[in-house]
């Protein structure tokens, strides 16, 4: 199975700082990955499917690139609202495994 | 709006059973695949089985492969999965999530969960 990792664990940026989480497969999913936030307490929300595609109503500031192995979230203006857990997702196959997750906090 | 609504969840011995619902609305159910994701306290997402519309496509993590069934009832707007010989690392929220008009599409709304406890 394919498995999928995440860098870094954990960071802490300040308030208009441009943050970049990546994510990498074991093996080449094309673009067939997705990332999701998960704010405290609440549920996960589908932020970008097909690597760089921003679901409706996601702020502009969130934006992702790659193919194949390696990809990147990048929220260009970090805002106070963003703090959360990211999490990527391959979804061409099952099993639909996701990363181990990336918590953003605000420095 | 599209809603959904599990429910089934709560405290089980090791080695019981337990049944999850799902239950959707808001959208045309039986055009979608549906999933269950879960999370155990305080760590990430783990995917626990996926079904395709029509029943024809189904997966399973390896993690409960042997264990749990999903299956769907298309005429109830009714997703479910069934949960035999439970362990403690089955302890977790279990999200209902549905997927999209394939198999392999990634999952825009999520229902709020129901936690599943294992212990003696």
């Amino acid at each position: 199975d394919i498995q999928m990792t995440q860098s870094p664990s954990s960071l802490s940026a300040s308030v208009g700082d441009r943050v970049t989480i990546t994510c990498r497969a074991s093996q080449g999913i094309s673009n067939y990955l997705a990332w999701y936030q998960q704010k405290p307490g609440k549920v996960p929300k589908l932020l970008i499917y097909a690597a760089s595609t921003l679901q409706s109503g996601v702020p502009s500031r969130f934006s992702g690139s790659g193919s194949g192995t390696d990809f990147t979230l990048t929220i260009s203006s970090l805002q106070p609202e963003d703090v959360a857990t990211y999490y990527c997702q391959k979804y061409n196959s099952a099993p639909f495994t996701f990363g181990p997750g990336t918590k953003v906090d605000i420095k | 709006e599209v809603q959904l609504v599990e429910s089934g969840g709560g405290l089980v011995q090791p080695g019981r059973s337990l049944r999850l619902s799902c239950a959707a609305s808001g959208f045309t159910f039986d055009d979608y695949a549906m999933h269950w994701v879960r999370q155990a306290p305080g760590k990430g997402l783990e995917w626990v089985s996926g079904i395709s519309w029509n029943s024809g496509s189904i997966g399973y993590a390896d993690s409960v492969k042997g264990r749990f069934t999903i299956s769907r009832d298309n005429a109830k707007n009714s997703l479910y999965l069934q949960m035999n010989s439970l362990r403690a690392e089955d302890t977790a929220l279990y999200y209902c999530a549905k997927g999209g008009l394939g198999f392999g599409d990634p999952f825009d709304y999520w229902g709020q969960g129901t936690l599943v406890t294992v212990s003696s």
